[in-house]
């Protein structure tokens, strides 16, 4: 058990460029969430997947925001168009269905400049 | 919906001193409750998290929290704090219904220990 891994780490963008986050969940965790912190707040939601199947989107993600998880394994998230409100850490954690509280990854700060 | 209110934004202590740090929720259902440590540039990592049962729940270095369904209230304290305490801590809810265990998170608090 490696832990939830995120990459990259840091991401510096330009405005209007797309970026992908790429988020490994422990391997046994068939559920996968995705939340973003912003600087002095606490996380927030985005969305969702249990197995491959992505079953709750927050109303946060705008159609800018993709999420995918192919094979019910890795996920990714895609910014397309960044604006500078976007920039934030986004957390990746995975969990089991019968176990509460997460196991989060250590993020990818998004800096859109 | 819930929501979650962390008291203070920032709570200095000196080391050894004990300290509490206060969490406040709203919801028009059950829920689940949980603390979580961020220390600087690293993800969360629960601390502790109170299901059912007995309501004084404890973690594993010396931290407790004690859930007061009465007040909507779940504090996390520590007798004695340590300068490796330093880091931001975030209340947390869940609510009781099938589906996405979904955390709403309260805004932090940030613990400052000084020598």
């Amino acid at each position: 058990d490696t832990g939830v891994s995120q990459d990259p780490r840091h991401k510096i963008t330009k405005r209007g460029q797309n970026v992908t986050f790429r988020c490994d969940p422990i391997s046994e965790h068939n559920r996968l969430y995705w939340y973003r912190q912003t600087l002095g707040q606490g996380p927030e939601f985005l969305t969702y997947f249990q197995n491959e199947a992505q079953l709750e989107k927050s109303r946060l993600l705008s159609d800018r925001f993709s999420a995918e998880r192919p094979k019910g394994s890795f996920s990714t998230l895609e910014i397309q168009r960044t604006e500078q409100g976007d920039s934030a850490m986004y957390l990746c954690a995975s969990s089991t269905r019968d176990t509460y509280g997460y196991t989060f990854g250590s993020g990818t700060r998004l800096t859109v400049v | 919906a819930q929501s979650v209110t962390q008291l203070d934004s920032q709570v200095p202590v000196f080391e050894e001193a004990p300290v509490e740090l206060r969490c406040n929720y709203s919801s028009s259902v059950s829920v689940y409750l949980f603390w979580y440590v961020q220390y600087p540039n690293q993800g969360l990592q629960l601390l502790l998290k109170y299901l059912s049962g007995s309501t004084l729940v404890e973690s594993i270095n010396g931290f407790e929290a004690e859930f007061n369904k009465s007040q909507t209230s779940f504090h996390l304290r520590k007798p004695s704090v340590h300068i490796s305490d330093t880091a931001e801590y975030f209340c947390a809810v869940s609510p009781h219904i099938q589906g996405a265990q979904k955390l709403v998170f309260g805004q932090g608090t940030r613990l400052t220990i000084n020598p």
